[in-house]
């Protein structure tokens, strides 16, 4: 039972150079996340995508683009790393979308460092 | 805007003490709230989900309570075991949006 599945799981970069995170859900589920995660920031929300097709811009999109490919996946890129990217991201799905999305779960995080 | 406070950052009890975690927020407005878990290293997992019109959740030995008109839930975990250790989070879902706000977590030490 798979449920959310992101890679890589572990990223260096040197500042300038692109990347694309991968995230694959096998729940069926209709909404799908990006987050970081920041020591003393909490989870920030990326973008988020109620079906295929679309995307909503989050708390912080900027230096960043996404793209769901398919119910099932949700790539987030980073077109020119800078170190302030430097972070955990999660991929996360729920069931249902807009205001009634149900629980989030969460897939196993890609730890990226931004040299 | 909505803030979500989660007061200790961190907590250290011994095994087998029952413990309640707190989770705080500014806006009474929201639609439900959930409980994750993060183990070091890993992902959150959900724990319990509770909707606006519900005043608690039960799974297992773990216990969560919302009051919205006072802006508070409580996550009650009853006999706790070392494996409990983890950080715990909570999170806010507005009424109007599928945003969710995340406190910054408990930090949970349960000693042998």
């Amino acid at each position: 039972n798979a449920g959310v599945t992101q890679t890589p799981k572990f990223q260096v970069l040197k500042t300038g150079q692109s990347m694309t995170l991968q995230c694959a859900q096998d729940m069926n589920h209709n909404s799908m996340y990006w987050y970081r995660q920041d020591p003393g920031m909490g989870l920030r929300l990326i973008y988020y995508s109620a079906s295929e097709g679309t995307t909503d811009k989050g708390e912080v999109p900027n230096g960043y683009n996404v793209s769901r490919l398919n119910k099932r996946e949700f790539s987030l890129r980073l077109e020119s790393a800078a170190p302030s990217q430097t972070s955990v991201y999660f991929c996360a799905s729920s069931r249902g979308a807009g205001v009634d999305t149900g629980e989030l779960f969460f897939g196993e995080g890609s730890r990226l460092t931004v040299l | 805007k909505q803030e979500v406070t989660q007061i200790p950052a961190a907590l250290s009890v011994p095994e087998g003490e029952n413990l309640v975690l707190n989770c705080s927020f500014t806006d009474s407005a929201i639609y439900n709230l959930q409980w994750f878990r993060q183990d070091p290293g890993k992902g959150l997992t959900s724990l319990l989900l509770i909707q606006s019109s519900q005043r608690e959740q039960t799974s297992g030995r773990l216990n969560a309570s919302l009051d919205k008109s006072s802006g508070r839930s409580t996550l009650y975990i009853a006999a706790s075991q070392p494996g409990d250790s983890a950080t715990y989070l909570c999170a806010v879902k507005a009424d109007s949006s599928y945003k969710l706000i995340f406190g910054s977590g408990t930090r949970l030490l349960v000693r042998p």
